[in-house]
């Protein structure tokens, strides 16, 4: 079943515990992203990649990471986490060529 | 710079009855894609219709259909027939394209509650 995966689905965690939330994609999509949604404001991307090793900020990079060292892999990383990054993530990617993104099921984080 | 607006938080509408949610949007660049996703209350994200803008007809999709009026630069999405299960919060987005190829960055809306009462 072609899908994009996120691990973990829901995390609760504390300010400055360093975390990684891993994106995958079965489809061989070049272009993979990571957005964040927060009440009122929809949904911003964080951050872009248009195939290995290339990755670009989005609107709302500060305090993200990224690598993409395989085709099918976009992880998150936050290296201190802060409460104002408490939101519902999504990562999405689409193939060459075509207009739809497919999205991942989000991941729900908490930073108390 | 790009923007979508929707200016309606929440929309109810009966079962059965087409109802319109709307979508504006704001760019000077001649090529771009408006899209409209689902999102129920399980949180996924379900891509539902795409407009090109340089297309000449409306989008079509089942019981969906955006009104595409680019002077107005608006793209309303009908659903026709409401059923329950269209209960959901419903986003508007737009993008370009990256690299001559694929479609980049969406930008979304702030979203419309639809509420489909029995």
């Amino acid at each position: 079943e072609a899908q994009v995966t996120q691990n973990p689905r829901y995390l609760i965690t504390v300010t400055g515990k360093k975390l990684t939330v891993t994106c995958s994609q079965n489809m061989n999509h070049e272009y993979m992203s990571w957005y964040r949604q927060d009440p009122g404001l929809g949904l911003r991307q964080i951050y872009y990649s248009m195939n290995v090793e290339v990755t670009d900020k989005g609107d709302v990079p500060e305090g993200y990471k990224v690598s993409r060292k395989e085709k099918r892999n976009f992880p998150l990383i936050l290296e201190s986490p802060s409460p104002n990054q408490t939101s519902l993530y999504f990562c999405a990617s689409s193939a060459r060529g075509a207009y739809e993104q497919y999205f991942g099921p989000g991941t729900r984080l908490t930073v108390t | 710079a790009q923007k979508i607006t929707q200016t309606q938080p929440g929309m109810f509408v009966q079962e059965k009855e087409a109802v319109t949610l709307d979508c504006t949007y704001d760019t000077s660049d001649p090529s771009y894609g408006l899209f409209w996703y689902k999102q129920p209350s399980s949180g996924e994200m379900i891509f539902l219709i795409y407009q090109g803008s340089y297309d000449q007809q409306n989008a079509t999709e089942g019981r969906y259909s955006l009104n595409f009026q680019k002077a107005r630069k608006s793209a309303n999405l009908v659903i026709s027939a409401s059923q329950l299960g269209d209960s959901a919060m419903y986003f508007c987005a737009m993008a370009f394209r990256v690299g001559g190829t694929s479609y980049g960055k969406l930008t979304f809306g702030q979203g419309t509650i639809l509420t489909v009462h029995p």
